[in-house]
């Protein structure tokens, strides 16, 4: 089965990291994209991050560039979301997904996980 | 940044067909990709390309596209269809991922 957990949220206070993790199992993980994609209490969906295949490509939403680093360990099956200087609008279900990107077709994700809370309070 | 247009609602009766739009000046370039997101739940891929359906998706879920406006369809809602409803797609470098509003679909 094709399956994604999310791990690693919680209640961190402004200005404070956080890292979230992604297991991932029931696909070849090195030959896949991975995303995060984030949605605020009541909101929609909001892309955060993009990486390669073997990590040599990365994209960010600009509101994260600078503060949060994307990165996967192949060896482990595992997606990672490093965040740094969080702030409350930061706030959010954080939710990984496989990707599928091809020059012609553009991106989209064809698997997620359940995703984890990340909530940034004082 | 690049943005897609999406109507807040779409409200239709079971049985009916309800048809929800997505705007953007790069979708005569980028394909579209359609999610539905279920209350509590993560969301789900239902059309992907803009107008093939992953297995598993029931027929009654289309999509298709004209110029700068892509539009998901739904034949004969059903009232499990009620959830909200997001189209997606890359801005014209391909590079970075964009999602519309979302569209939460009511059926009465």
């Amino acid at each position: 089965e094709v399956q994604l957990v999310e791990s690693g949220g919680g209640l961190v206070q402004p200005g404070g990291s956080l890292r979230l993790s992604c297991a991932a199992s029931g696909f070849t993980f090195t030959r896949s994209w991975m995303s995060w994609v984030r949605q605020a209490p009541g909101k929609g969906l909001e892309w955060v991050a993009n990486i390669n295949q073997d990590g040599s490509q990365r994209y960010y939403v600009d509101s994260v560039k600078g503060r949060f680093t994307i990165s996967r360990d192949n060896a482990k099956k595992s997606l990672f979301l490093q965040m740094n200087s969080l702030r409350a609008e930061d706030t959010a279900v954080y939710y990984c997904a496989r990707g599928d990107y091809d020059i012609l077709t553009g991106y989209y994700m064809d698997v997620w996980g359940k995703g984890t809370t990340v909530t940034v309070s004082s | 940044s690049y943005e897609l247009t999406q109507p807040p609602s779409v409200s239709v009766s079971p049985g009916q067909t309800a048809r929800i739009t997505c705007s953007g000046d790069a979708l005569p370039k980028q394909y579209a990709y359609w999610y539905h997101q279920k209350p509590g739940q993560a969301p789900m891929l239902i059309i992907y390309k803009d107008s093939e359906r992953p297995s598993g998706i029931p027929e009654r879920f289309s999509g298709s596209s004209s110029g700068t406006t892509v539009t998901l369809t739904i034949s004969g809602v059903q009232a499990e269809d009620e959830a909200d409803y997001y189209c997606q797609s890359v801005d014209s470098s391909g590079t970075y991922v964009t999602f519309g509003g979302g569209a939460k679909l009511t059926v009465l």
